[in-house]
């Protein structure tokens, strides 16, 4: 079955730039799609297709893609940023939606 | 504004069933695939299972496959799970949300609803 990999946690403080990575076999040929789970909360929409921005998100969140493996980027962290941050694919092979273990940012 | 609405979780023992429901509003239901998504205790997202529009295509995961059946009545824009020889390991937080088009895959999960709790426990 398909994998994708997330880092468990990233850190970094506010202002600065964070970066969660999500790798995966072949993930060039999939759109990867990215969601913000804050605690206690349900899952919002980040990013989608790679490197779309639904409307509503702040343009701190940018999306990117090469090789193996596609990155979410948060620039000039704030606080409210803190969150878990899961990548998602649709494998084509099982037919399957896929979810990355997921990545708890903390902002220091 | 689009709204989801999840219900019917509970405490169920071994080997028991349920059936949850996520009631939608403020948009045309037959017109995009759902999908319910679930989150273990300390865990991340497990996709669970997908129907399109029509309700003709259905995917599901392996770990439920023959235990859960996904289901929806278009004509009370209501989706359903209908779960089965339940687990300890079924217990989890099961969101519906919407997907971004009337066919399953290749799209995104553009609209949540706030979950509801399914606990397997003697």
């Amino acid at each position: 079955s398909y994998v994708l990999t997330q880092p468990p946690s990233v850190s970094e403080a506010p202002g600065k730039t964070a970066r969660i990575s999500c790798g995966g076999n072949n993930i060039g040929s999939k759109s990867v799609h990215w969601y913000q789970q804050k605690p206690g909360q349900a899952p919002v929409l980040v990013m989608y297709s790679d490197s779309d921005r639904p409307s509503g998100i702040t343009e701190r969140f940018s999306g990117s893609k090469s090789g193996s493996m596609a990155t979410l980027t948060i620039s000039r962290v704030e606080a409210g940023d803190e969150a878990a941050y899961y990548c998602q694919v649709w494998d084509i092979y099982s037919d399957h939606w896929v979810f990355g273990g997921g990545t708890m940012l903390t902002v220091l | 504004e689009v709204q989801l609405v999840d219900s019917g979780g509970g405490l169920v023992q071994p080997g028991g069933s349920l059936r949850l429901s996520c009631e939608a509003s403020g948009f045309i239901f037959n017109r995009y695939a759902m999908t319910w998504v679930r989150q273990g205790p300390g865990r991340g997202l497990e996709w669970v299972s997908s129907i399109s529009g029509s309700g003709g295509t259905i995917y599901s995961a392996d770990s439920v496959k023959g235990r859960f059946t996904i289901s929806r009545d278009n004509s009370k824009n209501t989706l359903y799970l209908a779960m089965s020889s339940l687990r300890a390991e079924d217990t989890a937080m099961y969101y519906c949300a919407r997907e971004r088009d009337i066919a399953v895959a290749n799209n995104w999960f553009d609209s949540w609803g706030q979950g509801t709790l399914v606990t397997v426990s003697s």
